[in-house]
């Protein structure tokens, strides 16, 4: 069961749209709608952001929206805002009733 | 509302047993819908799923924890625990607790605070 796989950085201005992406293999995103994908400010814990692929929980903003093609997940945040600096980690379901996590991408906001 | 709370040493000595309480308020931990589970983040590193829980007490662990790791439910405190053997400096993390949405790999909807345990001699 090897980490999912994510980009160590991304960024945007203020009011652009950005992808952070997840790959991991068929064993894992690629057989389950089971990724999830989650924020994390410094020294703060993580907050779930999407669920089910695509699901936002209650109170989530729909700038965030999630997606998966094949063996990848995608997160899309639009217009984005400076709050939105932070890390972020996708998670999927590993099979064998296991969870796997993202490497994380930090998020910076020029 | 839910809250969780962890709680337990901050500092444990090499091969010895981290164990760390997880207490739930504002909600009961024997809900047959919500997994409970344990990840923990290294200084400055990602974060780790160690393993869950569920309310008939079945347990999942991560493969590569699995030989050290027990976390274990008391419905009657409406707590869960972790319990992690023979630690080495390379536990040392942040350990949070967290409940899943109704389903028990959909994703962790509520978090504690999280706790810094520290292995050291």
């Amino acid at each position: 069961q090897s980490a999912l796989t994510q980009p160590a950085s991304v960024s945007g201005s203020p009011g652009q749209s950005i992808t952070i992406s997840c790959t991991g293999t068929s064993s894992d995103v690629g057989s389950y709608n089971l990724v999830s994908w989650y924020q994390q400010h410094p020294g703060k814990a993580p907050k779930l952001m999407i669920y089910d692929v695509s699901k936002r929980p209650s109170g989530v903003s729909n700038r965030f929206s999630g997606s998966k093609s094949g063996n990848t997940a995608s997160l899309t945040i639009s217009g984005l805002q400076a709050e939105d600096e932070a890390d972020y980690y996708c998670c999927s379901y590993g099979g064998g009733s296991t969870l796997v996590f993202g490497g994380g991408t930090k998020l910076t906001v020029l | 509302q839910l809250q969780l709370q962890e709680s337990g040493p901050g500092l444990v000595k090499p091969s010895e047993t981290l164990s760390l309480t997880c207490t739930v308020s504002g909600g009961s931990i024997s809900s047959r819908s919500h997994y409970w589970g344990w990840i923990r983040q290294p200084p400055g590193k990602g974060l780790e799923w160690m393993g869950s829980i569920n309310y008939s007490g079945s347990t999942y662990y991560n493969p590569s924890l699995k030989s050290r790791v027990t976390i274990s439910v008391d419905t009657s405190k409406n707590q869960f625990s972790l319990r992690l053997s023979s630690v080495t400096a390379a536990d040392t993390a942040v350990y949070y607790c967290a409940k899943t949405t109704t389903d028990g790999y959909s994703g962790y909807l509520s978090w504690g605070q999280g706790t810094l345990v520290t292995v050291s001699s």
